[in-house]
């Protein structure tokens, strides 16, 4: 077990719907990344966001967005939802504002049929 | 932004053979360099890095070197075992505004045949 929480572990929906991932980071961590990662495009910065305040954005979509709690979790919403959205979705934390310390979840695999 | 090309793309050993993936990065003033394992169907996890400030760093079968001149650091892990076959990432740590986040490799498919 990391310490980073990803729920839920499976997904399937149909296309045009909305869904929301949800991560726990590791206990002190401030920061929290999103990636998606597909078979050909390896691991795609989505966001981040560090104590709760969005600090860099990746090519993420405009159907998608996230925010973090003041609990410091994490949700990624992903709306009109389409085929090209199956992936695997991760969520990583880290200590500080840097990308030191990155540890992974264990993802959530979205299915869209 | 920062680019992380990495080679090869696929990669099978015998067992007991040395395995190199090489990565090269754009951004000069990146300053650290993490490798991750992923084994299938699991989260990517960290098994060595490397800071801008050193060029070789060793944990037992896996080292990691880095040449900053030329922008480009390669994992070399020795004496493989087929539990060492995975999907192995890079990833740079960028400057200025890129500095939040690493960047990946698209990563390499290591298989250890017995």
């Amino acid at each position: 077990d990391s310490g980073v929480t990803q729920t839920p572990k499976h997904l399937i929906t149909a296309t045009g719907q909305r869904v929301t991932l949800r991560c726990s980071p590791r206990s002190g961590d401030l920061s929290v990344y999103w990636y998606q990662q597909s078979l050909d495009q390896g691991l795609q910065f989505l966001i981040q966001y560090y104590n709760g305040e969005e600090r860099a954005k990746g090519n993420i979509l405009e159907r998608f967005s996230a925010q973090q709690f003041p609990d410091l979790h994490s949700e990624l919403n992903l709306s009109s939802l389409e085929l090209g959205d199956s992936a695997l979705y991760f969520c990583a934390s880290s200590p500080g504002g840097r990308a030191l310390g990155y540890t992974f979840g264990s993802g959530t695999r979205l299915t869209v049929v | 932004g920062e680019n992380v090309e990495q080679h090869p793309s696929t990669l099978s050993v015998q067992e007991g053979d040395s395995a190199v993936i090489k990565c090269t990065y754009s951004d000069s003033a990146s300053n650290y360099f993490p490798w991750y394992k992923q084994e299938l169907g699991k989260r990517p996890q960290l098994i060595i890095d490397i800071r801008s400030n050193v060029g070789e760093k060793k944990d037992q079968r896996i080292a990691v070197t880095l040449n900053k001149t030329a922008k480009h650091f390669s994992l070399h892990i020795t004496e493989t075992q087929p539990e060492d076959s995975a999907v192995y990432f890079c990833a740079a740590l960028g400057s200025g505004g890129s500095n939040y986040k690493l960047t990946f490799g698209k990563g390499t498919l290591l298989t250890v045949n017995p």
